[in-house]
């Protein structure tokens, strides 16, 4: 199974940008790169996806590298209610969460 | 819509009871899911079903039994409830699409099981 590697935890203060990295670098030609977060006693919310381009929505963008071994999801402005763990998959028809990194979004 | 609903959202069972978990999605999609999410972990994935009579084993399936009569529910039974079943679980669903790998899951709010 592909696999992902994330930082347990990082640390953001509020209206800063946030780069979160994520490696895989045994990504396949068919995996999609998938980013989720959690917020406390919530369920996984769908942040943003891609597969070679860069991608943006309302929420984030998503940075890939040109071998798809890396990417970063980028949050422009964090908030408070930022704070959640957040998860980068890789996904070919089956997702598999790792531990993800939980975000701290300092005031 | 609501999107995906589960129920119950709190449970506590003894050891060796059974019980059902509920999962319904108003936005008729094709596929959906359990996971069950045990304390600073990830999500695993239990079964999955990719349209209503069609169900598959996920990563840990072993102490369920999921069935899929309609599109819209997809309940999870615990039969013999274990201390090692205690967790949160997560009800998902995806629509169809290809591939389906570029779709989305939206999650329910997930359930609390202790077992003791």
């Amino acid at each position: 199974d592909a696999k992902t590697t994330q930082p347990n935890s990082m640390e953001s203060n509020e209206e800063e940008p946030v780069h979160l990295p994520c490696n895989h670098s045994t990504i396949s030609g068919t995996d999609y790169i998938h980013w989720y977060r959690q917020l406390p006693s919530q369920g996984p919310e769908y942040v943003i996806h891609g597969l070679t381009s860069n991608v943006n929505n309302r929420m984030a963008s998503l940075a890939i590298a040109e071998d798809r071994k890396s990417s970063t999801l980028i949050l422009h402005r964090a908030t408070l209610r930022d704070a959640a763990v957040y998860y980068c998959i890789l996904n070919d028809n089956d997702m598999r969460f790792g531990a993800g990194t939980r975000l701290t979004v300092k005031p | 819509n609501a999107g995906v609903t589960q129920t119950p959202k709190f449970r506590i069972l003894k050891i060796g009871q059974s019980m059902t978990l509920q999962c319904t999605q108003d936005m008729n999609h094709n596929y959906m899911y359990w996971y069950r999410q045990d304390p600073g972990m990830g999500l695993k994935l239990i079964y999955y079903s990719v349209g209503a009579g069609i169900t598959d084993k996920g990563e840990v399936p072993n102490g369920y039994n999921v069935s899929r009569s309609t599109t819209e529910d997809f309940p999870l039974r615990l039969e013999l409830a274990a201390p090692s079943q205690t967790s949160v679980y997560f009800c998902a669903s995806s629509p169809l699409g290809e591939p389906l790998a570029s779709y989305e899951q939206y999650f329910g709010p997930g359930t609390r099981l202790t077992v003791t």
